[in-house]
Formats: C-alpha cells, sequence, structure tokens
C-alpha cells in the first residue's frame, strides 16, 4: 500500500485560510487521493477526494500536484469547528477493495 | 437517511474474555469494513465484508472475526482479549468501489482489564 506523509501538527486563526499539505511520492497512476478528518470523540468524516484535477466542495478544496506526488488540502476559512485530525489517504484505484489505510495525520489547532 | 451506528458506546472486559460489537449500515450501502484505533494513533483496518462475504483483511489474528447480515449490519467479534485490544472500534459502511465514500459511526470504546 502506497503511503502518504503528514505534518504531525498545524495551527491556524479563525477566519483564516488553511493549506493542509500531504506527500506521497510513491503513490501509482490508479490511486485516489482522500481526506477525511476526525473531530473529538468522533469516527472519522469524509472531507474530499481527487485522481488529477484540483476538486472543489462545500467543505474544502484539494490541489493535486502536476506529478501527483503530493496534494494539498484548502480550508477557505476555517472555523473553531474546523479543529480536527485531517489524513490524507490514498485507495487502490481498481476496487477489488475500497480500505482506509490511515497514517497518524495532521492535528490541525483553530484559534480564535 | 440514517447514519452508521454501532453498539455499545462503552465496554469494559477482562483479559480471556470474548466480545461482539455491532454495526448498522447506512441505508442502500452493501460494504463494511472495520477499523480499530488506539490511542493517539490512526485507525488501522481490521476487515472488510461485502454481501455478507469477507473482502479484505488486515493484519490482525483469527481470534478477530466478523459477520456481516443479509441486511447489511455487522458484528465484529474478539476472542481471548488480550490488554493490547484496548481502542475504539470503528465502522464504515459504503458502496465498493474505490471512490466512495466510507461513513463512520461514533465507534464503540473497548476496555480491556
Amino acid at each position: 500500500d502506497a503511503k502518504t506523509t503528514q505534518p504531525n501538527s498545524m495551527e491556524s486563526n479563525e477566519e483564516e485560510p488553511v493549506h493542509l499539505p500531504c506527500n506521497h511520492s510513491t503513490i501509482s497512476g490508479t490511486d485516489y487521493i482522500h481526506w477525511y478528518r476526525q473531530l473529538p470523540s468522533q469516527g472519522p468524516e469524509y472531507v474530499i477526494h481527487g485522481l488529477t484535477s484540483n476538486v472543489n466542495n462545500r467543505m474544502a478544496s484539494l490541489a493535486i500536484a502536476e506529478d501527483r506526488k503530493s496534494s494539498t488540502l484548502i480550508l477557505h476559512r476555517a472555523t473553531l469547528r474546523d479543529a480536527a485530525v485531517y489524513y490524507c489517504i490514498l485507495s487502490f484505484g481498481r476496487g477489488a477493495t475500497n480500505k482506509l489505510i490511515f497514517g497518524t495525520g495532521t492535528l490541525l489547532a483553530v484559534q480564535p | 437517511e440514517t447514519g452508521v451506528t454501532q453498539s455499545p458506546t462503552h465496554l469494559i472486559k477482562t483479559r480471556g474474555q470474548q466480545v461482539t460489537l455491532r454495526c448498522s449500515s447506512q441505508s442502500g450501502h452493501n460494504t463494511v469494513s472495520w477499523y480499530q484505533q488506539a490511542l493517539g494513533q490512526g485507525p488501522q483496518f481490521i476487515f472488510q465484508y461485502y454481501r455478507e462475504e469477507e473482502n479484505g483483511r488486515g493484519n490482525f489474528p483469527p481470534r478477530f472475526s466478523g459477520l456481516q447480515f443479509p441486511n447489511y449490519s455487522s458484528e465484529l467479534n474478539v476472542n481471548a482479549l488480550e490488554l493490547d485490544d484496548s481502542a475504539l472500534y470503528l465502522c464504515a459502511s459504503s458502496l465498493l468501489t474505490s471512490t466512495d465514500t466510507q461513513y463512520f459511526g461514533p465507534g464503540t470504546r473497548l476496555t480491556v482489564l
């Protein structure tokens, strides 16, 4: 399984943008890039995913490098409710199983 | 649509005992995955069930077993509990493609004394 590398922790101020980086240098051509987050005392929740092109949804944007060896999750305006552990995950693209291989993630702290 | 639910919320067992954890999948989902999350760590994949058959397993011993029922609810069974089995156990339901979102339940906190 291809691995991802993320900073252990990051800090942001409320209402400022946050850029959460992820390195995945061993990504294969069929791996999708997923981001999940886990708020305190909750199960993980889906944030966004992509393959090659940048993606936007109501929660965040995902910027994928041209060589796909890194990606960045962008929260456009951080709120206190965005304080969570953010996981960058690769999933094999051929659908035999869609298991998620979590790393230790990035703990995001949001200051008021 | 109802979300993923798990029961019980908390459980305390002693070493050597057996435990069964339950998960109700989100309506319309045919796949359930189980994860173990130790304190301060990311979730670790235990196994996945698709249409009542095991469809992939992580690095967990055979004393971790599961079932998926025709209504797509699921059970995780752990025999001969060890102290290191103390963790948050999460189930996630989805459809079976690599891009389908997995919807996680709130987890069951298991403490083994």
